[in-house]
């Protein structure tokens, strides 16, 4: 398997603009996260999907982030407008669901946004 | 709320000496807790993880960790340090009780340094 996939690995946007990451889980997981990791705040969970329906989005830190899962192959989080403070690795994560809480979450490459 | 705390947030040892990465955890039910690996420019990779039974966890690259419950402990050690194992390293903890376990509260991370 190819593992998690995300797209663009690096993405440099000015600040207004729209932002949109893409992932594609590991095929038959059923569970997929959205992470970001700053230096300021470390590795925080933002949303995450089981069977695409978002479980818990509290994480989610404004409006302007948004994410979808419109299939079991493909996710999508957007920021719109993008602003400066919104520059970090964005991780992508799927787990395989099977035996329930325990899974191993496998995690992408990342995201490496900078919003100027 | 959970928490963990990872003291030391760079650990430097010599090639072939004990690794021991410290974590603190803060949880009111008995948790789920991993450590994870984070090589540079890669995304997170699971090295072990405690849900129930034995509380000496073995993982992955010669790594192991104990569950103190007494303690609230789970520190990460490693007889032996080679140099590829620097990277940084993140513990993290989740409640069973919570959406199945699955989200995880990641601690601040520690960058271990080997060095020859």
């Amino acid at each position: 398997d190819a593992g998690v996939i995300q797209s663009p690995r690096h993405e440099v946007t000015e600040m207004g603009q729209e932002v949109t990451l893409r992932c594609k889980p590991i095929s038959g997981h059923d569970y997929l996260f959205w992470y970001r990791q700053t230096m300021m705040r470390g590795l925080e969970l933002l949303i995450y999907f089981n069977n695409n329906v978002p479980i818990d989005d509290s994480g989610m830190p404004e409006d302007r982030f948004s994410a979808k899962m419109p299939n079991a192959s493909f996710s999508t989080l957007k920021i719109q407008p993008s602003e400066p403070r919104d520059s970090a690795v964005y991780f992508c994560a799927s787990s395989p669901g099977t035996s329930g809480s325990t899974d191993t979450q496998y995690f992408g490459p990342g995201t490496r946004l900078t919003v100027l | 709320a959970q928490s963990v705390t990872q003291l030391g947030s760079h650990v430097s040892v010599s090639e072939g000496a004990l690794v021991l990465l410290r974590c603190n955890y803060s949880s009111s039910v008995p948790p789920y807790l991993f450590w994870y690996v984070q090589y540079p420019n890669q995304g997170l990779q699971l090295l072990l993880k405690y849900t129930t039974g034995a509380t000496l966890v073995k993982g992955i690259n010669g790594f192991e960790a104990e569950f103190k419950k007494s303690e609230t402990s789970f520190h990460l050690t490693k007889p032996s340090a080679h140099m590829s194992d620097a990277a940084e390293y993140f513990c993290a903890v989740s409640d069973p009780r919570l959406f199945g376990g699955n989200k995880l509260v990641f601690g601040a991370g520690t960058i271990l340094r080997v060095k020859s």
